[in-house]
């Protein structure tokens, strides 16, 4: 089955403690980003990947660091989470940058105490 | 600067009642427009791309179209299991691959 796998789906941390949420996807997609979802605030792209060792930032990335050393995981790392970054996740991946529909994972719920 | 706004926010309707949502954009040079469902807690499925104006597109009660400035998803005889929230983005020219979402419309259908 095509999918986006994001673990852990919940997470309590405390601040400052490093965290690394992961994501796969089995469809073999170059392109790949990461979200967090906050409510009135909508969907915002916070890294995104072209392709293994491309990524960039998107419009939140403060707080935040990526890799993808392979095309398939594209990890969200946390070096020092603190309160405002508690959010839902969500990781995407899509064929290419072009205009073609991207496939979410399940989400990872995210709290910093 | 590149914006997605969708209304209503949130619509009420009783099961079989028909209504539309609207995704209005103002961006530089559409390449596609998305429409998602998103349940609860989970991450959004996709629904459709539409490419250019007068461009249609359906599925079961679900029939989206576009203008140059607009989208509408057009839900005819809702039932209940249609509730959800609905979500538009945009992805406009350049390379970034970058979609731009707007806040969505939460869509609840009683029986």
């Amino acid at each position: 089955e095509a999918q986006v796998t994001q673990n852990p789906r919940y997470l309590i941390t405390v601040t400052g403690k490093k965290l690394t949420v992961t994501c796969s996807q089995n469809m073999n997609h170059e392109y790949m980003s990461w979200y967090r979802q906050d409510p009135g605030l909508g969907l915002r792209q916070i890294y995104y990947s072209m392709n293994v060792e491309v990524t960039d930032k998107g419009d939140v990335p403060e707080g935040y660091k990526v890799s993808r050393k392979e095309k398939r995981n594209f990890p969200l790392i946390l070096e020092s989470p603190s309160p405002n970054q508690t959010s839902l996740y969500f990781c995407a991946s899509k064929r290419d940058r072009s205009y073609n529909e991207q496939f979410f994972g399940p989400g990872t719920r995210l709290t910093v105490l | 600067e590149d914006q997605v706004t969708q209304s209503p926010e949130a619509l009420r309707l009783q099961e079989g009642e028909s209504s539309s949502l609207n995704c209005s954009y103002t961006v530089s040079g559409l390449r596609g427009l998305f429409w998602y469902r998103q349940d609860p807690g989970k991450g959004p499925e996709f629904l459709f791309t539409l490419y250019s104006a007068g461009e249609e597109k359906e599925k079961e009660r679900l029939k989206a179209t576009l203008t140059k400035k607009e989208s509408f998803l057009h839900i005819t005889a809702p039932k209940p299991e249609d509730s959800a929230t609905y979500l538009c983005a945009v992805q406009a020219g350049g390379n970034t691959g970058k979609l731009i979402f707007g806040q969505g419309t939460t869509l609840q259908v009683k029986p």
